[in-house]
């Protein structure tokens, strides 16, 4: 069983339309954060969502939101995409307060592309 | 502030030689380091981390870094590369857990036959 699961894989879609990608992880990891890796491979963090808290990551725009139904899921809604937000996406989780699980287990990732 | 940087966005070596990747740190605090590989087309996987315990820390395919305080350094290490190692490798840390890992720009291992 994939322990961190991002889909779609792929996504193409057309500037000014609303998008999705929904990540589920099967970890019991308590906290989980959305990635976006640019062009040039460069990894930074958009948001750390545990059920308690959301860090959101000052630089993000607002069309970026969030959505947890549970513990288990954290998915990205993106509205009004632009051609800047094609990079792929990456979902991660993490236990925060157990060092024997520090460092984050990723899923395959979301290559968005925006036409 | 932490952050870490990554010296060289590509190194190249020959299959059987040694591998060493650079990665310095900056942290007003104790920090965790984290070593990471991304195969082509592929999300992240863990491939050390050192979180206070022992300096040299021992990973998965034959890797290891050693965490040197003074030289502000985690530099990632391997004897003998292998065509498989051709990847992209990324440093990272946090300060205070798992929360929030900041990530060097990464550098590009090719492996030469």
């Amino acid at each position: 069983d994939t322990a961190v699961s991002q889909t779609p894989k792929y996504l193409v879609t057309q500037m000014g339309n609303d998008k999705s990608i929904k990540c589920e992880q099967n970890l019991g990891h308590d906290t989980m954060y959305w990635y976006k890796q640019d062009s040039k491979k460069f990894l930074k963090i958009m948001f750390s969502y545990n059920n308690k808290e959301l860090i959101i990551n000052e630089t993000v725009p607002n069309r970026f939101s969030p959505k947890s139904p549970d513990k288990a899921h954290l998915n990205l809604h993106i509205n009004s995409l632009e051609l800047g937000d094609s990079a792929v996406y990456f979902c991660a989780s993490s236990h925060p307060g157990n060092p024997a699980h520090y460092g984050y287990t990723f899923g395959s990732g979301t290559r968005l592309t925006v036409v | 502030a932490q952050s870490v940087t990554q010296l060289g966005s590509h190194v190249s070596v020959s299959e059987g030689a040694l591998v060493l990747l650079r990665c310095n740190y900056s942290s007003s605090v104790p920090p965790y380091l984290f070593w990471y590989v991304q195969y082509p087309n592929q999300g992240l996987q863990l491939l050390l981390k050192y979180t206070s315990a022992a300096t040299l820390v021992k990973g998965i395919n034959g890797f290891e870094a050693e965490f040197k305080k003074s030289e502000t350094s985690f530099h990632l290490t391997k004897p003998s590369a292998h065509m498989s190692d051709a990847a992209e490798y990324f440093c990272a840390v946090s300060v205070g857990g798992a929360n929030n890992l900041f990530f060097g720009t990464g550098t590009r291992l090719t492996v030469i036959p």
